[in-house]
Formats: structure tokens, sequence, C-alpha cells
């Protein structure tokens, strides 16, 4: 069964860093394309970031870019996104999400999030 | 401001059919053929409904269908039943490795 789990969200402090991790198992993690998707207290869904499967290529929504930072280690099957200068709405569930392998243009699999509260 | 439009609320009795509309109010959301739908219950997260306009995934009920006329999207749930109580988000990729998402709707079966 696929999975991913979520890790790393807390209580920060605006302009404060934090680095989120998500675990895969179940599927060739080193085959698909990862996503962080977050989704603010009571709002809709918003895409952050995405990292091609060997992590040559990212790219960044434009609320984030310059501030987080995609990544990924294939020989641990783990994910990462390392987020500065944390502003208040950064606040939200931080979800991670996969691609199936090829050229798809959906999310077949999301974990579970991890909370990300930004505030003094 | 989203460039995908959903109504922020629809209903139906159980039994009964509805359909989410999703209208794409920017050109750049690449011809607007990449759709996929997202189905969230409270506390939990996204499940894949359908994708590519009218694809559904393995295990999802027949009784979800997407289509797509013009620059609107459409789910349509028929045979509404009470676990079908959900937000459902609609998706498209842009083409510019950049994704975009609804409002998101929430359905009430009454």
């Amino acid at each position: 069964e696929e999975q991913l789990l979520e890790s790393g969200g807390g209580l920060i402090q605006p302009g404060g860093s934090l680095r989120l991790s998500c675990a895969a198992s179940g599927f060739t993690f080193s085959n698909s394309a990862m996503y962080w998707v977050r989704q603010a207290p009571g709002q809709g869904l918003e895409w952050v970031s995405t990292i091609t499967n060997n992590g040559g290529d990212t790219y960044y929504a434009d609320s984030v870019k310059g501030r987080f930072t995609i990544s990924r280690d294939n020989s641990k099957n783990t994910l990462y996104l390392q987020m500065n200068n944390l502003k208040a709405d950064d606040t939200a569930l931080y979800y991670c999400a996969k691609r199936p392998p090829g050229i798809r243009h959906y999310f077949d699999c999301w974990g579970q999030g991890t909370l990300v509260t930004v505030s003094s | 401001q989203s460039a995908l439009t959903q109504p922020a609320s629809v209903s139906g009795s159980p039994g009964q059919s509805i359909t989410i509309s999703c209208t794409a109010t920017n050109s750049d959301v690449a011809g607007y053929i990449y759709v996929s739908w997202y189905q969230q219950h409270p506390g939990k997260a996204p499940k894949l409904m359908i994708y590519d306009v009218s694809d559904r995934p393995s295990g999802v009920s027949n009784r979800f269908s997407g289509s797509k006329s013009g620059n609107t999207a459409s789910l349509t749930i028929s045979g509404l039943q009470a676990e079908d109580e959900a937000d459902y988000y609609c998706c498209s990729y842009t083409g510019r490795h950049v994704w975009v998402f609804g409002g998101g709707t929430k359905l009430t079966v009454l």
C-alpha cells in the first residue's frame, strides 16, 4: 500500500525556519514526482511546490518562491520542504502528495498532513 | 483569487444526483484538459476521485463521473449516499509547472 507520512510541523515565530519531511513507502519513490500542497485553516487547497523524480527540477508557487526549498533523498525515500522567513499567511496543514510515474497530471496519493502555525 | 471557480455549496437528498461545476477563469489553464477532482472528508487527506477530466481511478465508485464543456468541468455524483458528504476540489495543471485548485465545494446530503 502506498503511504506518505509527513512530520516536522509545529509552532514557529514569524521570520523563523522549519523543515518538513515526508516519508514514502509502498511504491518506487525514485519514479515519482512529488509535491507539497497546503491548506490554511478552514480554507481550500493550494499547490506549493513540485520536484521531479530525480530532483533535477523544482517549481514553486509565487507565494513561497525565494523562501521555500523543496528537495528529496531517493536513498531514504524522503521528501523535504525547507521553509525560511515564515509569515503568518504560511499557517496551514502541509500535505505531501505524489504523482504516478510518467507524464501524469494528478495526485494519486496524499499524506495526512503536518500542521505549521506561524505566530508570535 | 483562484483561477478555478466552484460553487461554495451544493446539496441533495439520498438517491438523487448532483453536479459540481468548476469554471476556468484564466485562459492559461492548459486548455483545461488536465482536470482532476478530490474528495476531502473533515480532518482527512484529499482523495483522488477523477483525473484527466473523466477517468476514474480503480476503487472509486462508478457513481462518480466527470465531464467538461468549454471552460467548465463538472463532477457528477449519482445515487447520492450519506458517505458522499464532504468537500470537493477541482484541480488543473496550467502547463507551466503550476497547479491551481478551485476554492472547494461543500456537499451536504440532506
